[in-house]
């Protein structure tokens, strides 16, 4: 149960992409394809971005998208906007009815 | 809408039991397995616990085993966390997430700050 590992922090402009990695091991995020992704602002609740390593929720822009590659998921965030600055969280079903998450990455608009 | 109401929190000293409480609304929670998600002061995200929709399975992480018991009341809509014997590295705000279909948490409560003093 060791946390999926990301970049403790990531920076662009306005208007630009970045994406976010997070890397784990054969034993969640090569083995299922339930990757998820939040984003927390300060002081704020988890909100759900992607789910199923691909997949957007209603009402999240189409500027959010996820991929993964083994044991590596990413998110990239496109058209960088200044409320999309927050943490961003990871998360993969680790089986047995366990999951992990990533340790967040922050990520400043500039 | 669907709500989800964490209560229970607060400051407990070394040792002693807390119970945390959340109130769901705006959907049908027999229907919903649902988790407990802990964020240290100034850290990440942690899955704590898992309940399925009836109530017959329950998972901890290694962390909270034999210490934490997650329970619901689905007459009353209401998911619980039992916190016994309480190490001061169990302070954290405790958020309930509803599950869905064991694949990820779609809805979030607001958290409920438990400190845990020596």
């Amino acid at each position: 149960q060791s946390a999926l590992t990301q970049p403790r922090s990531v920076s662009e402009s306005p208007g630009q992409s970045v994406t976010i990695s997070c890397t784990g091991t054969s034993s969640d995020v090569d083995n299922y394809n339930y990757v998820s992704w939040y984003q927390q602002h300060p002081g704020k609740a988890p909100k759900l971005m992607i789910y199923d390593v691909t997949q957007r929720p209603p009402g999240v822009p189409d500027r959010f998208s996820g991929s993964k590659s083994g044991n590596t998921a990413s998110l990239t965030i496109s058209g960088l906007q200044a409320e999309d600055e927050a943490a961003y969280y990871c998360c993969s079903y680790a089986g047995s009815y366990t999951w992990v998450f990533g340790g967040g990455t922050k990520l400043t608009v500039l | 809408q669907v709500q989800l109401v964490e209560s229970g929190g607060g400051v407990v000293h070394l040792g002693r039991s807390l119970r945390l409480s959340c109130a769901a609304s705006g959907f049908t929670f027999r229907n919903h397995g649902m988790h407990w998600v802990r964020q240290a002061p100034g850290k990440g995200l942690e899955w704590v616990s898992f309940i399925w929709n009836d109530g017959s399975d329950k998972y901890y992480v290694d962390s909270v085993k034999g210490r934490f018991t997650i329970s619901r009341d689905n007459s009353k809509n209401i998911l619980y966390l039992q916190m016994d014997s309480l190490l001061v590295e169990d302070t954290a705000v405790y958020y309930c997430a509803r599950d869905r279909s064991v694949q990820y948490s779609d809805f979030w409560g607001q958290g409920t700050l438990v400190t845990v003093s020596s």
